[in-house]
């Protein structure tokens, strides 16, 4: 069985440019997260998406984050302008409706220089 | 008060020794609770769900106390592959995950 896709694995920029991550969960996998994971602290939560509706998004910095599921199954992450304190793992994880068990990505690493 | 709390560690312990770490989260009303691994740079993956009356997993058993709100990890015989950082993870009554910041566990031959 194919894991939760992302890319890219690794982006250096500096402070006010823009990136964007993508990720493509599980086949079949309704639930899709995205995480921000700061060296030496676990990963929290930026947004959550059933199917292509947004369930949560209390924590995304809206005025410098947006993510999308426009179809429901892979999803876009975008930073614009980037600041230093950015610098992290984003994860993106997904799960099936009827089981608790998330499945994480590899990861891209941002550097924001 | 952060809603999951872990001791950061590490726990250095040799091949063969059992180690046992705790987590404390802070809504009473919590549902379900889990540990996940993380290797150094890599995903968390989900080590065991922790059910009310205590469950093992080979070598690894997890216990939840409702009443001091924790749960704890114990990993006997451990091994060189048991180094990672153990996630505690929350699913608060209002469905929402929070993660600890990670126990590092490190097994020295």
């Amino acid at each position: 069985e194919a894991g939760v896709a992302q890319s890219p694995r690794y982006k250096i920029i500096e402070k006010r440019q823009s990136v964007a991550f993508w990720c493509n969960p599980i086949s079949g996998h309704a639930t899709l997260y995205w995480y921000q994971q700061i060296l030496g602290q676990g990963p929290k939560l930026l947004i959550q998406f059933q199917n292509n509706g947004v369930v949560d998004d209390s924590q995304l910095p809206k005025d410098r984050f947006s993510a999308e599921r426009l179809k429901g199954v892979d999803s876009t992450l975008k930073i614009q302008p980037a600041k230093l304190e950015d610098s992290a793992v984003y994860l993106c994880a997904s799960r099936t409706g009827g089981n608790e068990k998330l499945f994480f990505g590899s990861g891209t690493q941002l550097s924001v220089l | 008060r952060k809603e999951v709390e872990q001791d950061p560690g590490p726990f250095n312990v040799p091949e063969g020794a059992t180690v046992a770490f705790n987590c404390t989260y802070s809504n009473s009303a919590s549902q379900s609770f889990f540990w996940y691994r993380q290797d150094c740079r890599k995903e968390p993956k989900l080590l065991m769900s922790v059910y009310s009356s205590g469950n093992e997993d080979g070598r690894f058993t997890a216990q939840l106390n409702r009443a001091s709100q924790y749960i704890s990890l114990l990993i006997r015989d451990s091994k060189l592959s048991d180094s990672a950082t153990y996630l505690c993870v929350v699913k608060r009554n209002d469905y929402k995950l929070s993660f600890g910041a990670g126990t590092t566990v490190t097994v020295r031959a």
